[in-house]
Formats: structure tokens, sequence, C-alpha cells
């Protein structure tokens, strides 16, 4: 097992483009969470899913934000019409119990210009 | 979950050890105290947790408080490899959705 995976590690997209990123979490996880971070900023937090199923939203992800776990496996992320307020840094991570600590990915560092 | 307060930086030198301190006044009482650490460029790290009691592991120990309002992550023999952006973090067991709430955490520079 080599990790939680994210594809790319690096976009850049112009501004109203759609993007989508992918994650692979450790294959037994079932709980997979998105997190955005900007320069000089903590990780914040996104969306979550347990297996297939998306439990929590923030009030970050604008409904431009479309996060899915078919299958209960790998995870995607798009954003739709991007805007330069976009751009960061998406991290994607796995746990298998809600108490132990998350694996995170490198995250997919998204530029818009 | 309770809110966290740490100094923003923090140096050390190497081969002494680092001790991260962390507030956490309002945490009650079904809440764990979660370390991270997010080397330049990479995901976050997990480190540690505790409840009430304190936990050692390979790479640090975290000492409690018998009051649990504050902590200390304890890095006993910092290297040049544990510079980073240590994070503090408290969560209920299946509060807010599981997820945890990052700060701007602690920056910690060790130097040679």
């Amino acid at each position: 097992d080599t990790g939680v995976s994210q594809n790319p590690r690096h976009k850049i997209t112009k501004r109203g483009q759609n993007v989508t990123f992918r994650c692979d979490p450790i294959s037994e996880h079932n709980r997979l969470y998105w997190y955005r971070q900007t320069l000089g900023q903590g990780p914040e937090f996104l969306t979550y899913f347990q297996n297939e199923a998306q439990l929590e939203k923030s009030r970050l992800l604008s409904d431009r934000f479309s996060a899915e776990r078919p299958k209960g496996s790998f995870s995607t992320l798009e954003i739709q019409r991007t805007e330069q307020g976009d751009s960061a840094m998406y991290l994607c991570a796995s746990s298998l119990i809600a108490n132990y600590g998350y694996t995170f990915g490198s995250g997919t560092r998204l530029t818009v210009v | 979950d309770a809110k966290t307060t740490q100094p923003t930086s923090m140096d050390c030198a190497e081969g002494r050890a680092a001790n991260l301190p962390c507030n956490h006044s309002t945490i009650s009482g079904n809440e764990y105290v979660y370390w991270y650490r997010q080397i330049h460029s990479q995901g976050p790290q997990y480190i540690i947790h505790g409840l009430k009691n304190n936990e050692t592991n390979e790479m640090a120990s975290l000492i409690i408080t018998e009051d649990r309002k504050s902590s200390t992550l304890i890095l006993p023999h910092a290297t040049l490899r544990d510079t980073a952006v240590y994070y503090c973090i408290v969560r209920g067991q299946e509060t807010s959705g599981s997820r945890l709430t990052f700060g701007e955490g602690t920056q910690l520079t060790v130097n040679p």
C-alpha cells in the first residue's frame, strides 16, 4: 500500500474552465476527506465520504464544486467555471476509524490564471 | 470542537528536545487532542493523539495537563527534518462530521 495518491500534482487552468482532481485512498479506509489549503493557512474542510455516501459538506463547497466517490473507492473533486480564488492546494485524506489519524495525500496544487 | 491556541513560531537546536505548547481551555470531556505536522509542499502527517493520559509513540510524546486545558507535544531529539508547521487540533469522537479543524499552527524551525 503506497498511501493516499492524488492526481495530478499540479494543474494550471484558465479562469472559467472546469477541472477535476482524483484521489485514491488507502484501500481498506472507508472514510475519505477533501480539504483546501491556501498559502499561510491551515487546511480547511470541504467534504467527507463514508464509503460512497457524502455525509457532510462545508459551506466552502459552493455549487461550482462537486465531489463523488463511486463504489466507495476513489474520489473525484470537480470545480466548474474556475475562478482565481479557487487557486489553492486541494488535499485528500482517508481514515479507517473516526478516532484514528488521517492519512493525507500530497495534494493537487491548482493555479487559476 | 474546542478552539486551540498555539504560538506562531518556535526555534529549536538540532539534537535538543522541541516542546510545542497548545492551549485548549474550552475542551470538553469527550474531545481528543490531535497533533499533525506539515512539511513544506506535503500533506499533513498524523503524529499522535490522546484523551487524558500521556501518550508516546515512535515520533513524539504528548503530555496533557490534568485539567486537560493544555498540552505539549515533545520531539525528544529534534532533527532538521522536523522543521514543519505543527497543528494542535481538538476533536470529538463523532461530532462535526468527523472533520479535523486546522488552525494556523506553529512553525517549528530546527537549526543546525
